[in-house]
C-alpha cells in the first residue's frame, strides 16, 4: 500500500528564507507527483505536476524535484513571503484517477 | 476559466435530512471527483466519474450518493449522515488520460462544501 510522507509537518521560517519541503512516498512505481497549496478551510490550488519521466518543474519561485527511485520529491521555495503562509501537500499518481495525498506542512511564514 | 464551483459553501444537516451538495466546471474536464477532508488531514478519495460513469468508488457508505447528470455536473447526494461525517468535502476535476497513457492529469480543486451534522 502507498503511503505518503512529508516532513517537517510544520515549519515557521522568518520572511526572505530560502526552504524546502520534503515529500515521500514508499512504492516508486507512480505515474506523476503533484504539489498543491490549501489555504485554510479552502480548497487546493495546484503548484506543480511532475510526470514520472521528469526530475523537475519549475513556476516562478518554486521549484519541485522528483527522485523516483529514492522514493522522494522536495518542493523549494525562493525568497519566502507571508502570502506563501498556507498547508502544502503533495499527491502521488498511483494509476489512472487516483492520487494519495501526503500528510502535510504548514508552513507559516513571519513578517 | 479554471474554477471549479461548489454549493453551497456551508451546510448544517441533522441526522435524518436529505440534502445535496452540487460542483460544477467548464473547463471541458470529462473526470470529475469527490474528496472528504477532515481536520488537519489530507484529501480522502470518496467517487470518480470518468465521461459520466461512476469509475471509482471508495467503499463510500450508502448514505452518500453521487450523481454525474452531465459532463459539467457533479452532484453528492446526503441522506441520513452521521456526526462523523462532518468535514470539507472538496470537489475536483481533470482531462481523463488520453488513449495512449493512463496517468492522472493536474486535477483543478473547487472551494469546498464545510459539513455539519448535528
Amino acid at each position: 500500500k502507498q503511503e505518503v510522507t512529508q516532513i517537517p509537518a510544520a515549519l515557521s521560517v522568518p520572511e526572505g528564507e530560502n526552504l524546502v519541503l520534503n515529500c515521500s512516498f514508499t512504492d516508486s512505481a507512480i505515474y506523476n507527483l503533484q504539489w498543491f497549496r490549501q489555504d485554510p478551510g479552502k480548497g487546493l490550488t495546484s503548484l506543480l505536476l511532475i510526470q514520472s519521466s521528469q526530475r523537475e518543474q519549475t513556476s516562478g519561485r518554486l521549484n519541485a524535484s522528483l527522485d523516483k527511485s529514492s522514493g522522494r520529491s522536495t518542493l523549494y521555495i525562493a525568497a519566502s513571503q507571508p502570502g506563501d503562509s498556507a498547508t502544502y501537500l503533495c499527491a502521488v499518481g498511483r494509476r489512472t484517477y487516483k492520487y494519495i495525498f501526503g500528510t502535510g506542512t504548514r508552513l507559516k511564514v513571519l513578517a | 476559466d479554471t474554477e471549479v464551483t461548489q454549493t453551497p459553501k456551508h451546510l448544517v444537516m441533522g441526522m435524518t435530512n436529505k440534502k445535496s451538495l452540487k460542483c460544477e466546471q467548464h473547463m471541458g474536464h470529462r473526470a470529475m471527483y469527490w474528496y472528504k477532508q477532515k481536520a488537519k488531514k489530507p484529501p480522502e478519495l470518496m467517487f470518480v466519474y470518468s465521461y459520466e460513469k461512476l469509475s471509482i468508488n471508495e467503499s463510500v457508505p450508502s448514505r452518500f450518493s453521487p450523481e454525474c447528470p452531465n459532463s459539467s455536473l457533479l452532484n453528492l447526494h446526503l441522506h441520513a449522515l452521521q456526526p462523523e461525517d462532518s468535514a470539507l468535502y472538496l470537489c475536483a476535476s481533470s482531462q481523463p488520460p488520453l488513449n495512449s497513457g493512463r496517468h492522472v492529469d493536474t486535477q483543478y480543486f473547487g472551494p469546498g462544501t464545510r459539513l455539519t451534522v448535528l
